[in-house]
């Protein structure tokens, strides 16, 4: 079993707040991932990073940021929310340089902006 | 550029085989990978191979890779209604992030 979480599970919020999704992981693993993944079950990797203090943007632009301070916390935060960021927000870890790579998942983030 | 296509649903009986397929497009991809997603959860890795490998098996789990055709199918022996989720398959891209399919939605009737 993977231990990677996402906080919170559920989110629904106004159009214009400021949001932050949590996603921790507890297996020193340096990779790490967000995806969006869409009502047609789509997933689309909108950031990652390769450890402490690396960001990049993936395939899909965000209007999200990320932050990696420390190994295992890799928050999305989102300025100013709007019902196009209505989606679920999927977290993954995986280690860099050795195996087959596999990602571990959270269990998700659904947000749902009114 | 890369791309993973799956057929988008797929019906069965259960203690029928299941067979999911898949083809993806990046001849380079080292590892192909079968996640299964229940809903309202992650996804989770079921299983993997390594593109040097023809076949994997894993209890009721085979995995056929066809290198030249690109070719990629889970078969899923015995399939019980607990196997009913999403079964996404996915590729590694460029810098190890994984390239998804679209999802095969699998609905097994008892």
């Amino acid at each position: 079993e993977a231990d990677i979480y996402q906080t919170p599970r559920y989110l629904v919020i106004g159009t214009g707040k400021k949001i932050t999704l949590e996603c921790s992981q507890t297996m020193g693993h340096d990779k790490m991932y967000w995806y969006q993944q869409d009502p047609g079950m789509e997933l689309h990797l909108i950031h990652y990073s390769y450890g402490v203090n690396s960001t990049e943007k993936g395939d899909l632009s965000s209007e999200s940021t990320v932050s990696r301070i420390r190994t295992e916390h890799f928050p999305l935060t989102l300025e100013s929310a709007r019902p196009s960021h209505t989606s679920q927000y999927l977290c993954a870890s995986s280690e860099y340089g050795t195996g087959s790579y596999e990602q571990y998942f959270g269990p998700g983030t659904r947000l749902t902006v009114t | 550029g890369e791309d993973v296509e799956q057929s988008l649903f797929l019906s069965v009986r259960e203690g029928d085989s299941s067979v999911i397929n898949c083809t993806y497009t990046d001849s380079s991809s080292t590892y192909l990978y079968w996640y299964k997603q229940e809903p309202g959860a992650g996804l989770q890795l079921l299983t993997y191979i390594f593109s040097n490998m023809d076949m994997k098996q894993d209890q009721r789990l085979t995995v056929l890779l066809n290198k030249k055709d690109k070719h990629l199918s889970l078969r899923i022996a015995d399939t019980q209604t607990g196997d009913s989720a999403i079964y996404f398959c996915a590729e590694m891209g460029a810098g190890t992030a994984l390239i998804f399919g679209k999802g095969t939605t699998l609905s097994v009737s008892s």
